[in-house]
């Protein structure tokens, strides 16, 4: 039953390649976000969706591009991966449209890319 | 700029000491103020929030925090520290538009002697 489901837990690849994380939600929330945690702990938002439409994408690069398929799925795909983009990834939902900007966000276990 | 600062990177307490973790925030407008705990490869999980009212709110695992609009400040404390309590604590504001976009500090690691 858990809440804020992301795959995989662990993902290892080398430079250049292209990779997928999927994350899922089942709390009804309507909307879902991306984040990502740097080695030094620092969070910070990428992008968020609310009901399959982009609502947030913050100055990240075009080699990252999130798709949400329904308002329970928001997946993110990385193409030609580098170093700089070892960090750990954590898919979040809230139900920002309904509740409001105080609806708190409720996290995944986050993935860890590491790219050699 | 809308910042959140967490002046304390590492803070050592021994079990059964009080805590103290710091927060201040820089924004606009009436801000909602969260803390979150990160434990060793989990996501985070949300302790507390404050959005309006009683200025000193209780949360989960016998925390609380205190909103001191005077001080831009949002202090969690704890009583008394578990072993258990160890973890990452980030303190975070929320957006003053509809994007549901937190901005977080920049973590407190806790560690719990015993």
């Amino acid at each position: 039953d858990t809440a804020v489901s992301q795959t995989p837990k662990y993902l290892v690849t080398q430079m250049g390649n292209d990779k997928s994380i999927k994350c899922e939600q089942n709390l009804g929330h309507d909307t879902m976000y991306w984040y990502k945690q740097d080695s030094k702990k620092f969070l910070k938002i990428m992008f968020s969706y609310n009901n399959k439409e982009l609502i947030i994408n913050e100055t990240v690069p075009n080699r990252f591009s999130p798709k949400s398929p329904d308002k329970a799925h928001l997946n993110l795909h990385i193409n030609s991966l580098e170093l700089g983009d070892s960090a750990v990834y954590f898919c979040a939902s809230s139900s920002l449209f309904s509740t409001g900007s105080n609806s708190p966000l409720h996290f995944g276990n986050g993935t860890r890319l590491t790219v050699t | 700029a809308q910042s959140v600062t967490q002046p304390d990177i590492h803070i050592t307490v021994s079990e059964g000491a009080s805590l103290e973790l710091r927060c201040n925030y820089s924004y606009g407008a009436t801000p909602y103020l969260f803390w979150y705990v990160q434990s060793p490869g989990q996501g985070l999980q949300l302790l507390l929030k404050y959005f309006s009212g009683d200025t000193l709110v209780q949360g989960i695992k016998g925390f609380e925090a205190e909103f001191k609009r005077s001080q831009s400040s949002f202090n969690l404390r704890k009583p008394s520290v578990h072993w258990s309590d160890a973890a990452e604590y980030f303190c975070a504001v929320g957006p003053s538009s509809n994007t549901g976009k937190l901005i977080f500090g920049q973590g407190t690691t806790l560690q719990v002697k015993p």
